[in-house]
């Protein structure tokens, strides 16, 4: 079955310092990868994804993730977290086309920046 | 433009009870993805519609099922509530005419079943 993986469940960082949250899934056939953001009583928020243009794709609020095929990883980045960072960070692929691809999500990573 | 919008916000049911909750999609989406979210679990996919019709299910049971009207806005009912239907229930449009899977979530409508 398809799955998504998010190694680690809470990432804690200071604040200024790299933010590194880990997404894996589970299948060989390129899909199209999100990351999301929800922040306490909030819905998800797309901060950025990856459809088979370039592999290092950009978002917003200065996170980018990297799709590497040969690891089947999309693994999200920030040089520099700040304490508005702090959030749950989602992980979610798809294989749908168009737009009638069902979302699947990893568990969640809470990040934590410390000052 | 207009975003998701979920009501209520929150909701307080009994075990047995039959549930409905609302979503209106964003200006000019027709399609509406619904989710439940348990805490500390990821968002799960219910179902979804296009254009008033049922356009793909999750592994939920036959007691979810959900309408989408005219207008594009949808809802999810939930009957026989369990114990264990307590969640975030988020919805998220789209559209077909916006580039692959951009989609919209509301802030969600919590459940809880006593």
């Amino acid at each position: 079955a398809q799955s998504v993986t998010q190694l680690g469940s809470h990432v804690s960082v200071s604040e200024g310092a790299l933010v590194l949250l880990r997404c894996n899934y589970s299948s060989s056939v390129p899909p199209y990868l999100f990351w999301y953001v929800q922040y306490p009583n909030q819905g998800l928020q797309l901060l950025l994804k990856y459809t088979s243009a370039a592999t290092l794709v950009k978002g917003i609020n200065g996170f980018e993730a990297e799709f590497k095929k040969s690891e089947t990883s999309f693994h999200l980045t920030k040089p520099s977290a700040h304490m508005s960072d702090a959030a749950e960070y989602f992980c979610a692929v798809s294989w749908g086309s168009g737009n009638t691809g069902k979302l699947i999500f990893g568990q969640g990573t809470t990040l934590q920046v410390k000052p | 433009e207009t975003g998701v919008t979920q009501s209520p916000t929150h909701l307080i049911k009994t075990r047995g009870q039959q549930v409905t909750l609302r979503c209106s999609s964003q200006s000019g989406h027709n399609t509406v993805s619904w989710y439940q979210q348990a805490l500390g679990q990821g968002p799960q996919f219910i179902f979804q519609y296009y254009r008033e019709e049922e356009n793909g299910r999750g592994n939920f049971p036959p007691r979810f099922s959900g309408l989408q009207f005219p207008n594009y806005s949808s809802e999810l009912n939930v009957n026989a509530l369990e114990l264990d239907d307590s969640a975030l229930y988020l919805c998220a449009s789209s559209s077909e005419n916006k580039p692959i899977m951009d989609q919209y979530f509301g802030p969600g409508t919590r459940l809880l079943v006593l």
